[in-house]
C-alpha cells in the first residue's frame, strides 16, 4: 500500500516569499491533516479535512496560511508572506479511524 | 487548552537498560496513542489505548493507560540502539482533533 506522499521534501525561502506544499494522502482516507513541527517540539495541527470540508482550522494563522483540498483527494497548504518563525516540518498525515498515517514532511527554511 | 505533558523531555541509556516515558492529563482522556518517530523520520503509530487500567504488549514495549484515564505510560525492556527516537503521546480533544505532547527523546548508548 502507498503511504502519503509530499513533496516538496526541502524548501527554502527568503521571508515574506511565497511557499506552497502538496500532500496525496493514502487511497481512500477521507480524513486528511496538516500539521507543524517545530523542531524539539511535538506535532501541532493547523487544519484538519473530512473529505473536502474543514473540520478544524482553529490553530491556522489564517491571515497567512491557507489550505485547500479539491475533489476530497489531493490538498495544498501556503504560506503567503512567510516569516522566519514558520522555519519548521510540515506533515501531511491522512486517517483511518483514529490511526494517523504521516507522510515524510516538507521541511521549510525561511532565511 | 487540553494539553498532554510528557515526562522526561530527554533520557539517555545504556543498551540494554529499561526506559519508561509518561504522558499525564488534568483531565479525563478518552483514549490515548502512542507514536515514535525516528531521528530525520515522521511520526508512525504504534498502538492506541481506550480502556481504563489498559495494558498492551508490543514485544519489549508495554503499554499502560491509568485506571483514571489521565494518564499513560510506555516501558521499553532491555532497550535496543533500534530504540532511538522521540516518542509522543498524543489524546483525542474536541471535534476528534489529535493533540500531541512534546515527546521524549531516547538515546541508546551501544
Amino acid at each position: 500500500e502507498a503511504g502519503v506522499a509530499q513533496s516538496p521534501r526541502y524548501k527554502i525561502i527568503e521571508k515574506r516569499q511565497s511557499v506552497a506544499f502538496w500532500c496525496n494522502p493514502i487511497s481512500g482516507h477521507a480524513t486528511l491533516y496538516w500539521y507543524q513541527q517545530i523542531l524539539g517540539q511535538g506535532p501541532k495541527l493547523l487544519i484538519q479535512f473530512q473529505n473536502n470540508g474543514v473540520v478544524d482550522d482553529s490553530q491556522l494563522p489564517k491571515d497567512r496560511f491557507s489550505a485547500e483540498r479539491l475533489k476530497g483527494v489531493d490538498s495544498t497548504l501556503k504560506i503567503q508572506p512567510a516569516k522566519l518563525e514558520d522555519s519548521a516540518v510540515y506533515l501531511c498525515a491522512s486517517a483511518v479511524g483514529e490511526k494517523l498515517f504521516f507522510g515524510s514532511g516538507t521541511q521549510l527554511s525561511v532565511l | 487548552g487540553q494539553q498532554v505533558m510528557q515526562i522526561p523531555q530527554y533520557q539517555h541509556v545504556q543498551e540494554g537498560e529499561d526506559f519508561t516515558t509518561y504522558c499525564n492529563s488534568s483531565t479525563t482522556l478518552s483514549n490515548i496513542q502512542w507514536y515514535k518517530q525516528r531521528p530525520g523520520g515522521h511520526p508512525v503509530f504504534l498502538i492506541q489505548l481506550v480502556k481504563s487500567g489498559e495494558v498492551k504488549k508490543q514485544k519489549r514495549l508495554t503499554f499502560q493507560f491509568g485506571e483514571a484515564k489521565k494518564n499513560s505510560s510506555l516501558h521499553i525492556t532491555a532497550t535496543q540502539t533500534t530504540d532511538v527516537g522521540t516518542y509522543f503521546c498524543a489524546q483525542e480533544t474536541s471535534g476528534s482533533r489529535l493533540t500531541f505532547g512534546e515527546g521524549t527523546q531516547l538515546t541508546v548508548n551501544p
